[in-house]
């Protein structure tokens, strides 16, 4: 079955750009939506952007001017880049695939399939 | 942006017996399709967030019926009948009604 496996560096020093890959193994990303989520310690999730295949992507407003989202065919990945990181960034990042509802006909996205996560410590 | 409230924040449930956690958003979820755009997750103890409803009551695949969700507009409501020790872990609802994307504080349910 198709499984998610995020990977970077678990440290990043403040106002540098923190960097995760995400690898999809036994399924194509091409399709669906991909998406990375992050979980400040002890805290809640957030959203942070989204991609489809074709290259269409969606930010979160308040992260929008710092992240890139970016996709690579060839090797089955997706990728998160934030830049000028600070503390407020420490947190557990997932990625996540949108898949959509198949149960109506009109178009509707939610996370069915999630990485475990990786811990970035700004610091 | 759309703001998600739950209630409570935490859950001490007996197992056998009913839970159910309240979430609140600050604008209405309901389209004009007549389905309101919410999801519920859970995350159990050291593990990724799960789908167990969306479009407000929609169970995804492989959830059990024992989980149910209702609501529309702003209130709505998981309803776990007869809890079992594997549903414990922190549930969160998620709107999509509005970009972006956002999730409640998370209600975090514990065996008695």
């Amino acid at each position: 079955q198709v499984q998610l496996q995020e990977s970077g560096p678990g440290l990043v020093k403040p106002s540098e750009t923190l960097s995760l890959t995400c690898t999809v193994s036994g399924g194509s990303i091409t399709s669906s939506y991909w998406a990375w989520l992050r979980q400040p310690p002890g805290k809640g999730l957030e959203w942070i952007a989204y991609i489809y295949y074709s290259g269409t992507t969606n930010y979160m407003p308040s992260l929008k001017s710092r992240v890139t989202i970016s996709l690579d065919t060839s090797k089955n990945q997706f990728s998160l880049k934030m830049s000028s990181v600070t503390a407020a960034d420490t947190a557990v990042y997932y990625c996540a695939r949108l898949n959509g509802a198949t149960t109506v006909t009109f178009p509707y996205h939610y996370f069915d399939l999630w990485g475990r996560g990786t811990l970035v410590t700004v610091s | 942006d759309i703001v998600m409230t739950q209630s409570p924040l935490s859950l001490p449930v007996t197992p056998g017996e009913s839970a159910s956690i309240s979430c609140r958003s600050s604008q209405s979820l309901l389209r004009s399709n007549g389905y309101n755009y919410l999801d519920w997750y859970l995350q159990k103890p050291g593990q990724s967030p799960q789908v167990l409803i969306y479009l407000g009551s929609i169970r995804a695949s492989g959830v059990p019926d024992r989980f149910s969700g209702s609501g529309s507009g702003t209130d709505f409501t998981l309803k776990i009948s007869r809890v079992e020790a594997e549903d414990v872990g922190v549930y969160y609802c998620m709107q999509l009604e509005q970009a972006p994307r956002t999730f409640g504080q998370g209600t975090k349910v514990e065996i008695k």
